[in-house]
């Protein structure tokens, strides 16, 4: 079965700074989708990015950026120049081609520190 | 121009009613779900329907019953409220491929 792993529970980052979130996953597959995803206070759950396994270039978006390294299973998340909008828990999320069904790690709560 | 929408946004209720939740997107998508996001922030799917048919139907109580009448709409019915069953819950659409697009929750509080 499928797992999804954010091993860091709550991460801190000072304004302007940059901040890394890891998350490993267990899969079978060699074709997948990726994903992050940010839950502010609001309790929105906005994407963030999306990668494709197959693509071995790392996605971006703006500020946002991953680290993907299939062989090792891991799908890491840099938040660069830190906001103090970036505060939210941050969720990763893997999906098979083929099924319905996303995946959802536990989750990382980050706190941005004026 | 929501995407998702599902209302009410809050629910608060006494143990052993019934409520329902319901949801719309307007994307497009063929596939909604529910998921149930509990007091720690754990997201677990409950349900999902594709092109009104039923194809994820997770370890739920039958106390919780979707239905879908068109593939555009996606309502949960919850029968005989538990305190358990206080969380958020949060519809979501999707395309094949594509990510989840979620409403903005329901949280729902049992007293």
């Amino acid at each position: 079965a499928q797992t999804v792993t954010q091993s860091q529970p709550e991460m801190s980052v000072q304004e302007a700074e940059t901040v890394t979130l890891s998350c490993t996953y267990d899969t079978s597959e060699s074709d997948y989708y990726l994903f992050w995803y940010k839950q502010p206070p609001s309790r929105q759950m906005i994407l963030v990015i999306r990668q494709e396994a197959y693509k071995q270039q790392n996605a971006t978006e703006n500020r946002f950026s991953v680290n993907f390294q299939k062989a090792a299973k891991s799908f890491s998340l840099k938040i660069s120049d830190s906001q103090l909008g970036d505060a939210a828990m941050y969720f990763c999320a893997y999906r098979r081609p083929g099924t319905y069904k996303y995946i959802f790690g536990t989750g990382t709560r980050l706190k941005v520190l004026a | 121009d929501t995407a998702v929408s599902q209302t009410p946004k809050y629910l608060v209720t006494q143990m052993g009613n019934d409520k329902s939740i319901k949801c719309e997107q307007n994307l497009g998508h063929d596939t909604m779900y529910w998921y149930k996001q509990d007091s720690k922030k754990f997201l677990k799917i409950m349900f999902s329907y594709n092109n009104k048919e039923l194809i994820i139907n997770e370890t739920v109580p039958n106390r919780f019953s979707p239905k879908s009448p068109d593939k555009a709409h996606l309502n949960l019915h919850i029968n005989s409220l538990e305190l358990g069953d206080s969380a958020v819950y949060f519809c979501a659409s999707s395309q094949v491929g594509e990510a989840l697009h979620f409403g903005n929750g329901t949280r729902l509080t049992v007293t």
